[in-house]
Protein backbone atom coordinates (compact mmCIF):
# COMPACT_ATOMS: atom_id res chain seq x y z
CA UNK A 1 0.00 0.00 0.00
CA UNK A 2 1.13 3.47 -0.57
CA UNK A 3 0.36 4.82 2.68
CA UNK A 4 2.94 7.47 3.46
CA UNK A 5 5.56 8.78 0.59
CA UNK A 6 8.32 11.65 0.87
CA UNK A 7 10.53 12.96 -2.40
CA UNK A 8 13.10 13.22 -3.22
CA UNK A 9 14.56 9.84 -1.26
CA UNK A 10 17.88 11.44 -1.43
CA UNK A 11 18.99 15.39 -2.12
CA UNK A 12 21.84 17.27 -2.43
CA UNK A 13 21.69 21.00 -2.80
CA UNK A 14 24.19 24.16 -1.67
CA UNK A 15 24.28 26.52 0.95
CA UNK A 16 21.44 28.89 0.51
CA UNK A 17 19.40 27.14 -1.77
CA UNK A 18 15.70 26.84 -1.24
CA UNK A 19 15.09 23.23 -0.88
CA UNK A 20 11.58 21.54 -0.34
CA UNK A 21 10.74 18.18 0.55
CA UNK A 22 7.68 16.30 -0.26
CA UNK A 23 5.05 14.54 1.64
CA UNK A 24 2.33 12.68 0.76
CA UNK A 25 -0.48 9.81 2.68
CA UNK A 26 -3.57 8.41 1.13
CA UNK A 27 -5.09 7.56 4.99
CA UNK A 28 -6.90 11.10 5.08
CA UNK A 29 -4.77 11.31 8.80
CA UNK A 30 -5.94 14.74 10.48
CA UNK A 31 -2.38 14.67 11.92
CA UNK A 32 0.94 15.16 9.77
CA UNK A 33 4.91 16.05 11.49
CA UNK A 34 8.16 16.54 10.39
CA UNK A 35 10.73 14.98 11.89
CA UNK A 36 14.64 15.34 11.58
CA UNK A 37 17.03 12.94 12.73
CA UNK A 38 20.62 13.02 13.84
CA UNK A 39 22.84 11.12 15.34
CA UNK A 40 23.02 11.83 19.49
CA UNK A 41 19.68 13.44 19.11
CA UNK A 42 17.10 10.96 17.89
CA UNK A 43 14.47 12.59 16.17
CA UNK A 44 13.16 16.15 16.90
CA UNK A 45 10.18 17.40 15.51
CA UNK A 46 10.39 20.28 13.08
CA UNK A 47 6.30 21.10 12.84
CA UNK A 48 3.13 19.83 12.68
CA UNK A 49 -0.04 19.91 11.27
CA UNK A 50 -3.96 18.61 13.54
CA UNK A 51 -5.50 19.50 9.65
CA UNK A 52 -5.39 21.53 6.40
CA UNK A 53 -4.61 25.29 6.89
CA UNK A 54 -3.55 24.50 10.91
CA UNK A 55 0.22 23.94 11.75
CA UNK A 56 2.39 24.55 14.64
CA UNK A 57 6.14 25.05 15.42
CA UNK A 58 7.48 21.83 17.14
CA UNK A 59 11.27 21.42 18.85
CA UNK A 60 13.36 22.84 16.05
CA UNK A 61 11.35 24.98 13.65
CA UNK A 62 14.18 27.53 12.83
CA UNK A 63 14.91 27.82 9.03
CA UNK A 64 12.11 26.08 7.82
CA UNK A 65 8.43 26.53 6.74
CA UNK A 66 5.66 24.30 6.02
CA UNK A 67 2.56 24.57 4.54
CA UNK A 68 -0.78 22.03 4.38
CA UNK A 69 -3.28 23.25 2.15
CA UNK A 70 -4.51 19.82 1.44
CA UNK A 71 -5.02 16.96 4.30
CA UNK A 72 -2.77 14.52 2.56
CA UNK A 73 0.46 16.90 1.54
CA UNK A 74 3.09 18.59 4.16
CA UNK A 75 5.59 19.97 1.94
CA UNK A 76 8.63 21.21 4.53
CA UNK A 77 10.78 23.95 2.88
CA UNK A 78 14.05 25.35 3.51
CA UNK A 79 14.16 28.77 2.67
CA UNK A 80 17.95 29.11 2.66
CA UNK A 81 19.33 25.95 3.48
CA UNK A 82 22.20 25.87 5.78
CA UNK A 83 25.06 22.71 6.34
CA UNK A 84 23.25 22.48 9.80
CA UNK A 85 20.36 21.02 7.88
CA UNK A 86 21.84 18.20 6.44
CA UNK A 87 20.07 15.35 8.31
CA UNK A 88 17.58 12.42 7.31
CA UNK A 89 13.86 13.93 7.66
CA UNK A 90 10.91 11.98 8.78
CA UNK A 91 7.26 12.93 7.63
CA UNK A 92 4.87 10.58 9.61
CA UNK A 93 0.82 10.61 9.97
CA UNK A 94 -1.34 9.57 12.83
CA UNK A 95 -4.94 8.60 12.79
CA UNK A 96 -5.94 11.38 15.85
CA UNK A 97 -4.88 13.90 18.45
CA UNK A 98 -4.29 11.46 21.28
CA UNK A 99 -3.92 8.07 19.28
CA UNK A 100 -0.48 7.43 19.76
CA UNK A 101 1.09 5.32 17.03
CA UNK A 102 2.75 7.36 14.21
CA UNK A 103 3.29 6.08 10.89
CA UNK A 104 6.68 7.41 9.07
CA UNK A 105 7.36 7.89 5.56
CA UNK A 106 10.69 6.08 4.04
CA UNK A 107 12.64 9.57 4.51
CA UNK A 108 14.85 11.73 3.00
CA UNK A 109 18.01 12.23 3.45
CA UNK A 110 19.58 16.07 2.76
CA UNK A 111 23.03 16.29 2.17
CA UNK A 112 23.61 20.78 2.20
CA UNK A 113 27.18 21.21 0.97
CA UNK B 1 10.95 20.10 30.53
CA UNK B 2 10.73 18.68 26.88
CA UNK B 3 13.43 16.09 26.70
CA UNK B 4 13.48 12.65 27.39
CA UNK B 5 16.48 10.79 28.92
CA UNK B 6 17.50 7.50 27.39
CA UNK B 7 19.95 5.20 28.18
CA UNK B 8 22.30 3.42 27.52
CA UNK B 9 23.48 4.99 24.07
CA UNK B 10 24.85 1.95 22.66
CA UNK B 11 23.99 -1.75 24.06
CA UNK B 12 25.92 -5.32 23.71
CA UNK B 13 24.02 -8.32 23.79
CA UNK B 14 24.84 -11.96 23.65
CA UNK B 15 22.01 -14.10 21.46
CA UNK B 16 19.43 -15.07 24.14
CA UNK B 17 20.50 -12.91 26.55
CA UNK B 18 18.31 -10.04 27.87
CA UNK B 19 18.28 -6.24 26.88
CA UNK B 20 16.86 -3.25 29.01
CA UNK B 21 16.48 0.44 27.70
CA UNK B 22 15.90 2.94 30.34
CA UNK B 23 14.17 6.08 29.74
CA UNK B 24 12.92 9.51 32.34
CA UNK B 25 11.32 12.39 31.88
CA UNK B 26 10.29 15.16 33.95
CA UNK B 27 6.90 16.57 32.25
CA UNK B 28 4.13 14.98 35.02
CA UNK B 29 1.52 15.63 32.57
CA UNK B 30 2.98 13.04 30.06
CA UNK B 31 0.36 10.09 29.57
CA UNK B 32 1.63 8.32 26.75
CA UNK B 33 4.99 6.22 26.10
CA UNK B 34 5.54 4.28 23.21
CA UNK B 35 8.56 2.80 21.75
CA UNK B 36 9.76 2.43 18.15
CA UNK B 37 12.43 0.19 16.72
CA UNK B 38 14.38 1.47 13.69
CA UNK B 39 16.36 -1.01 11.53
CA UNK B 40 19.58 0.29 9.30
CA UNK B 41 18.37 2.32 6.51
CA UNK B 42 14.58 1.76 7.43
CA UNK B 43 12.03 3.73 8.61
CA UNK B 44 11.14 3.87 12.73
CA UNK B 45 8.31 1.43 13.28
CA UNK B 46 5.98 1.07 16.77
CA UNK B 47 6.65 -2.07 18.40
CA UNK B 48 4.96 -1.22 21.98
CA UNK B 49 3.47 1.53 24.18
CA UNK B 50 1.80 1.97 27.56
CA UNK B 51 -0.37 4.71 29.37
CA UNK B 52 0.04 6.17 32.20
CA UNK B 53 -3.01 4.06 33.56
CA UNK B 54 -0.98 0.95 33.46
CA UNK B 55 2.06 -0.29 34.90
CA UNK B 56 3.89 -3.34 32.37
CA UNK B 57 2.32 -4.87 29.48
CA UNK B 58 4.12 -7.44 27.15
CA UNK B 59 3.36 -8.88 23.78
CA UNK B 60 5.39 -11.69 23.75
CA UNK B 61 9.62 -11.23 24.19
CA UNK B 62 8.67 -7.35 24.67
CA UNK B 63 7.86 -5.83 27.25
CA UNK B 64 7.34 -1.80 28.85
CA UNK B 65 7.21 -1.06 32.79
CA UNK B 66 6.15 2.73 33.63
CA UNK B 67 7.01 4.22 37.04
CA UNK B 68 4.90 7.29 37.08
CA UNK B 69 6.04 8.32 40.81
CA UNK B 70 9.86 8.24 39.82
CA UNK B 71 9.15 9.24 35.66
CA UNK B 72 10.89 6.56 34.10
CA UNK B 73 9.97 3.74 31.69
CA UNK B 74 11.58 0.67 30.51
CA UNK B 75 11.77 -1.72 27.26
CA UNK B 76 12.37 -5.20 28.39
CA UNK B 77 13.60 -7.75 25.41
CA UNK B 78 14.24 -10.99 26.70
CA UNK B 79 15.63 -14.19 24.56
CA UNK B 80 17.39 -11.28 22.15
CA UNK B 81 17.75 -13.03 18.57
CA UNK B 82 19.94 -11.05 15.91
CA UNK B 83 16.98 -9.74 14.41
CA UNK B 84 16.52 -7.62 17.33
CA UNK B 85 19.19 -5.51 16.32
CA UNK B 86 18.33 -1.88 15.40
CA UNK B 87 18.10 1.64 17.10
CA UNK B 88 15.20 1.73 19.84
CA UNK B 89 13.31 5.56 20.75
CA UNK B 90 11.62 5.79 24.03
CA UNK B 91 9.04 8.83 23.38
CA UNK B 92 6.44 10.85 25.30
CA UNK B 93 3.49 12.43 24.34
CA UNK B 94 3.34 16.17 25.81
CA UNK B 95 0.96 18.06 26.75
CA UNK B 96 -0.20 18.90 23.32
CA UNK B 97 0.19 15.71 21.66
CA UNK B 98 2.86 15.35 20.36
CA UNK B 99 5.47 13.04 20.49
CA UNK B 100 9.11 13.80 21.63
CA UNK B 101 11.48 11.07 21.15
CA UNK B 102 14.64 9.89 23.19
CA UNK B 103 17.95 10.49 21.45
CA UNK B 104 18.00 6.27 20.50
CA UNK B 105 19.77 3.11 21.67
CA UNK B 106 21.65 1.28 19.38
CA UNK B 107 21.48 -2.45 20.21
CA UNK B 108 23.70 -5.04 18.49
CA UNK B 109 22.95 -8.62 19.32
CA UNK B 110 25.86 -10.84 18.80
CA UNK B 111 24.81 -14.23 17.27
Amino acid sequence: DAGITQSPRYKITETGRQVTLMCHQTWSHSYMFWYRQDLGHGLRLIYYSAAADITDKGEVPDGYVVSRSKTENFPLTLESATRSQTSVYFCASRVEYNTGELFFGEGSRLTVL
Amino acid sequence: GENVEQHPSTLSVQEGDSAVIKCTYSDSASNYFPWYKQELGKRPQLIIDIRSNVGEKKDQRIAVTLNKTAKHFSLHITETQPEDSAVYFCARMDSSYKLIFGSGTRLLVRP
